[in-house]
């Protein structure tokens, strides 16, 4: 099966700063990358998500990455600000299972 | 809409106590599953139901059952709690299909078995 590791836990950023968070999968068949955000308390939502076929997408502050070829995606955040303070989740999914595989999640610090 | 509800909230529980967690949405989707959280571990599947009427082991369905009711409700059972089983819960639906794969998640249940 599917097999997605995230990295790092965690992230302490400057008001303002760019995040990166990385995650790589095991399973080439995978065509579905979704991340999701986790405030404090909160369920998990879906923030963006890219496909095999797009190696990149953006949604103003926010973009992801995709490398097949390597396997690995990115989750960009741009002039971060505190309520992106949060735990963020990357999944794959696709292939022969639409179940998603979750990461184990980064803790996002933006200190103000 | 009320999306995914899931009730309790908060449950405490002693050691060899049973309980179910209930889980509705209604988005009319067809998959339904259960997660537990615990920290540094991320979101691991216990169970799922593809369709009404189906249901299959995750990845740490051992100590659980599930009951899809309908198309809106699958159930999660502890039969005999164990300390181990203290977690957040999640139940979360989807449509299935080649092109449709979000995930909607509930509030979740806190849970603490002594």
């Amino acid at each position: 099966g599917e097999n997605v590791e995230q990295h790092p836990s965690t992230l302490s950023v400057q008001e303002g700063d760019s995040a990166v968070i990385k995650c790589t999968y095991s399973d080439s068949a995978s065509n579905y990358f979704p991340w999701y955000k986790q405030e404090l308390g909160k369920r998990p939502q879906l923030i963006i998500d890219i496909r095999s076929n797009v190696g990149e997408k953006k949604d103003q502050r926010i973009a992801v990455t995709l490398n097949k070829t390597a396997k690995h995606f990115s989750l960009h955040i741009t002039e971060t600000q505190p309520e992106d303070s949060a735990v963020y989740f990357c999944a794959g999914a696709g292939g022969g299972s639409y179940i998603p595989t979750f990461g184990r999640g980064t803790s996002l610090i933006v200190h103000p | 809409n009320a999306g995914v509800t899931q009730t309790p909230k908060f449950q405490v529980l002693k050691t060899g106590q049973s309980m179910t967690l209930q889980c509705a949405q209604d988005m009319n989707h067809n998959s339904m599953y259960w997660y537990r959280q615990d920290p540094g571990m991320g979101l691991r599947l216990i169970y799922y139901s593809a369709s009404e009427g189906t249901t299959d082991k995750g990845e740490v369905p051992n100590g659980y059952n599930v009951s899809r009711l309908n198309k809106r409700e699958f159930s999660l059972r502890l039969e005999s709690a164990a300390p181990s089983q203290t977690s957040v819960y999640f139940c979360a639906s989807s449509e299935a299909g080649q092109h449709r794969y979000e995930q909607y998640f509930g509030p979740g249940t806190r849970l603490t078995v002594t």
